[in-house]
């Protein structure tokens, strides 16, 4: 149990479908991450949060959408994904962001969505 | 090309084999972390160095910190099943906000 919980942990759809992934964490944590992980490349990180207000945006596509309504809860909203897009997205946590590049926060990871595109 | 390049990409060992994977990156940092990932989970935290040479041991696993912070080593002594998985390493770099990047990763597999 890392206190970051993702629902589904898979998901199929297809292209012209819209879903929400959901990330939850019970860590008592102010920022939040989307990160996405495809095969033979990096992980990637699409998009954070800190204190709700969101501080990047790694030129993600706008088929997927992020929510933060507070502190403990995070969406990613998909609508027309693209075959390209199936990969497993992880959710993480931590501390809220300093901005000083010395202050590298734990994240706490979820077990992720494993997301197939048809 | 990557921030961070970690090498190998693939280790497969015997049981009670040594082992060391790096990262490497032409960039200096001020911090790195280590995370290992086991299939069909999420990673999780091992260490984070912050001292250019820094060493740190958790049990059978060695961490070093590069002295000019480019790049990091993890030895694993008297590997063990249990230590399978994907080792990551990750940075912050702020140079432009708050950018987390992990490298390409190891995957290890310990054969018992």
């Amino acid at each position: 149990e890392t206190g970051v919980t993702q629902t589904p942990r898979h998901l199929v759809m297809g292209m012209t479908n819209k879903k929400s992934l959901k990330c939850e964490q019970h860590l008592g944590h102010n920022a939040m991450y989307w990160y996405k992980q495809s095969a033979k490349k990096p992980l990637e990180l699409m998009f954070v949060y800190n204190f709700k207000e969101q501080t990047e945006n790694n030129s993600v596509p706008s088929r997927f959408s992020p929510e933060c309504p507070n502190s403990s809860h995070l969406f990613l909203h998909l609508h027309t994904l693209q075959p390209e897009d199936s990969a497993l997205y992880l959710c993480a946590s931590s501390p809220p962001l300093s901005g000083r590049d010395y202050d590298i926060q734990p994240q706490h990871f979820g077990d992720g969505t494993r997301l197939s595109i048809l | 090309t990557q921030l961070l390049e970690q090498s190998p990409q693939f280790l497969s060992i015997q049981e009670g084999e040594n082992l060391t994977v790096y990262c490497n990156s032409s960039s200096v940092f001020s911090s790195l972390q280590w995370y290992r990932q086991e299939p069909g989970e999420g990673p999780v935290l091992l260490v984070t160095v912050v001292t250019g040479g820094e060493v740190k041991k958790l049990k059978r696993l060695t961490f070093q910190f590069g002295d000019a912070r480019k790049d990091s080593s993890l030895h694993i002594t008297a590997a063990q099943p249990g230590d399978t998985g994907l080792y990551l390493c990750a940075v912050l770099a702020l140079n432009t906000g708050n950018q987390f990047y992990f490298g390409t990763g190891t995957s290890l597999t310990v054969i018992p």
